[in-house]
């Protein structure tokens, strides 16, 4: 069973910067898994963010930039801002019919 | 505009069934991928199921056998139809698009989920 594994939590100062990391129980991230990343913050829906690795979704500033680092796939935040403070989900693309897995969210707080 | 609402969650008795709806309105249900993906109280997202533009569906091994995702292609509206509910599905359920995206070199960038319906509220409970 595939298992897409993400910091727990983690914290940032004001004006900082944040990697929080994406990886599989087995293997490499590359970016033929196409990572995506999404925020969400408490009773909202996920917001898109980052996909097919880096790409930023329309509206998403550019403080937020995904890329490959090593063997997973990250989501970097520079210059943080109180309203970061949210989770991160990534998934990754398993193929057809094995289809997508999210990985367990990290909690991120700014303070 | 873009958008998904969803719709039919509810308070359900364990073994029970119910059917969520998932209205989509400025494009085309039949003409994209379509999920179902799951947040228990608390807990991560996990991905349900998926219906390709040529009809052919997937679903996670939690819920093989016991969901079937569908859609009505006049009504441009996808379905969740969950039958012998556990506890264990109690959960905000999600509709989202499966985005993708082809170059005009036919290179393939990958796909991803958006956008996101509002999510209904889904509990097992006696």
């Amino acid at each position: 069973q595939t298992v897409v594994t993400q910091e727990p939590s983690f914290s940032v100062s004001p004006g900082g910067t944040v990697t929080l990391t994406c990886g599989l129980s087995s293997g490499s991230v590359s970016t033929s898994y196409y990572p995506s990343w999404y925020q969400q913050t408490p009773g909202q829906a996920p917001r898109t963010l980052i996909y097919s690795t880096n790409t930023r979704s329309s509206g998403v500033p550019d403080r937020f930039s995904g890329s490959i680092l090593g063997n997973k796939a990250a989501l970097t935040i520079t210059g943080a801002q109180a309203d970061d403070e949210s989770d991160y989900y990534c998934v990754l693309y398993m193929g057809s019919g094995l289809n997508w897995v999210f990985g367990g969210g990290t909690k991120l707080t700014v303070l | 505009e873009v958008q998904l609402v969803e719709s039919g969650g509810g308070l359900v008795q364990p073994g029970g069934s119910l059917r969520l709806s998932c209205a989509a309105s400025g494009f085309t249900v039949s003409s994209n991928y379509m999920s179902w993906v799951r947040q228990a109280p608390g807990k991560g997202l996990e991905w349900v199921s998926v219906i390709y533009s040529g009809g052919s569906t997937y679903y996670a091994d939690s819920v093989k056998g016991r969901f079937t995702i569908s859609r009505h292609n006049s009504k441009n509206t996808l379905y969740l139809q969950m039958n012998s509910l556990r506890a264990e599905d109690t959960a905000v359920y999600y509709c989202a698009r499966v985005s993708d995206y082809y170059d005009s070199s036919g290179y393939y960038w990958g796909n991803w989920f958006d956008p996101w319906g509002q999510g209904t509220l889904v509990t097992v409970s006696s």
